[in-house]
């Protein structure tokens, strides 16, 4: 059992559709971040967040939407997505984003696949 | 440009011991990460390598090597349950983290 959980597990949705991913970490972290993860590809960053403040938006299209309401919760909104965003949608939480210095938790991943 | 890597897939025998390289290429440094992700499953951490030399962690250790800009992580006594996919990640002096695509490890009977 990790002290990060997401849900949806698995999500197959079509290209015109709309839905979220949740996150929430229950180990007092106060950085969380979205990565998604290509099967061969590292590990892309896509978002962090401290504090509830977006500190990180690696160039990510604006079908992605997160939203980080408390330290402990951070979606993810999609909303007409392509075939080429499907992946593992990993959310992970440390201490702080005082760089990457810090350990990672990671949540077991959101399946997306998008038809 | 920053680059990490690492081979693909290995495939190794229970009981035997394997070592996943790493290399690495990035603008400055400032600590290496292994981490563990069995199928399905959230990555894990293991280890976190700043200075040169060898940290052993049971039967598990890793290695870094800054002047050469390699690591590699050591697996001792194979189990089955070793088999997963390990992830290598730098530092970069921005302390961005900078990852590997990842070695997939098949360990056989």
């Amino acid at each position: 059992e990790t002290g990060v959980t997401q849900t949806p597990r698995h999500l197959v949705m079509g290209m015109t559709n709309k839905k979220s991913l949740k996150c929430e970490q229950h180990l007092g972290h106060n950085a969380m971040y979205w990565y998604k993860q290509s099967a061969k590809k590292p590990l892309e960053l896509m978002f962090v967040y401290n504090f509830k403040e977006q500190t990180e938006n690696n160039s990510v299209p604006s079908r992605f939407s997160p939203e980080c309401p408390n330290s402990s919760h951070l979606f993810l909104h999609l909303h007409t997505l392509q075939p080429e965003d499907s992946a593992l949608y990993l959310c992970a939480s440390s201490q702080d984003s005082a760089g990457g210095a810090g350990e990672l938790f990671f949540g077991e991943g959101s399946r997306l696949t998008v038809l | 440009g920053q680059n990490i890597d690492q081979p693909t897939e290995m495939t190794a025998t229970e009981g035997a011991i394997v070592q996943i390289n790493c290399t690495y290429q990035t603008s400055g440094f400032n600590g290496l990460f292994w981490y563990q992700q069995h199928a399905g499953e959230a990555p894990t951490f293991l280890s976190y390598n700043v200075l040169d030399g060898l940290e052993e962690k049971g039967r598990f250790s890793s290695f870094l090597s800054r002047s050469k800009g390699y690591s590699y992580l050591l697996l001792k006594e194979l189990q089955m349950k070793d088999s997963a996919s390990y992830l290598c990640a730098v530092v970069d002096s921005n302390y961005q983290l900078i990852w590997g695509a990842g070695t997939k490890l098949i360990i056989k009977p």
